[in-house]
């Protein structure tokens, strides 16, 4: 079975600050994605990365897929309390029919 | 579009009860799997789905069956409820872009079951 180890779990921070989440794993998977996921929501997609070493933004925040694709990291610039959420790591092949969770990171960013 | 339609949102079941856990998605995605989310274990893989009449186990299957007689449904069955089974379960469905790219799970709203 690949594991999927996030850190930290949980983050709070004041508004303004900046973060990074770690998703780590001792397999190599074909593509990683980020969800970010509200109280009584299913998960929302942000983001895949497919080829090791790539970065990819979506306004304030940076993945990087690593190089040897087995870990990659969420960074996010200025945080608002928007971000507020549970951010989830996940691995998979290249067909998506079986993804491998991380346990997820709470991030509370406070006003 | 609706995307991933879960019914119902909230369940209490007796333990030995049985039920289905319905699943429907209007995107013509070929991939659909069932995740169960459990406090500090993430979610976890149950069933899943590469198409119409094939499903294959996840990480988890005991004590659940599927089918998947059509593209859009793909229904969880609760052959006979156990207090471990008390989770949330989500259902998800994705599809291959051109090049065979893959765009991601789109995830229904939940399904929070309580068994007693």
């Amino acid at each position: 079975t690949q594991l999927l180890e996030q850190s930290p779990q949980f983050l709070s921070i004041q508004e303004g600050e900046n973060l990074t989440v770690y998703c780590n794993s001792s397999s190599v998977f074909s593509s990683l994605q980020w969800y970010r996921q509200e109280p009584g929501e299913g998960p929302v997609l942000l983001v895949t990365v497919v080829t090791g070493g790539e970065v990819k933004k979506l306004k304030r925040l940076t993945f990087q897929f690593g190089d040897a694709r087995k870990d990659s990291s969420l960074h996010i610039t200025a945080a608002q309390p928007g971000d507020t959420g549970l951010y989830l790591c996940a691995g998979g092949g290249t067909s998506g029919s079986r993804l491998t969770f991380g346990e997820g990171t709470q991030l509370t960013v406070n006003p | 579009n609706a995307g991933v339609t879960q019914t119902p949102k909230f369940q209490v079941l007796k333990t030995g009860q049985s039920m289905t856990l319905q699943c429907a998605q209007d995107m013509n995605h070929e991939y659909m799997s069932w995740y169960r989310q459990d406090p500090g274990m993430g979610l976890r893989l149950i069933h899943y789905s590469v198409g119409a009449g094939i499903t294959d186990q996840g990480e988890v299957p005991n004590g659940y069956n599927v089918s998947r007689s059509t593209t859009e449904d793909f229904p969880l069955r609760l052959l006979s409820a156990a207090p471990s089974q008390t989770s949330v379960y989500f259902c998800a469905s994705s599809r291959t872009g051109t090049g065979g790219s893959w765009y991601g799970y789109t995830f229904g709203s939940g399904t929070r079951l309580t068994v007693v």
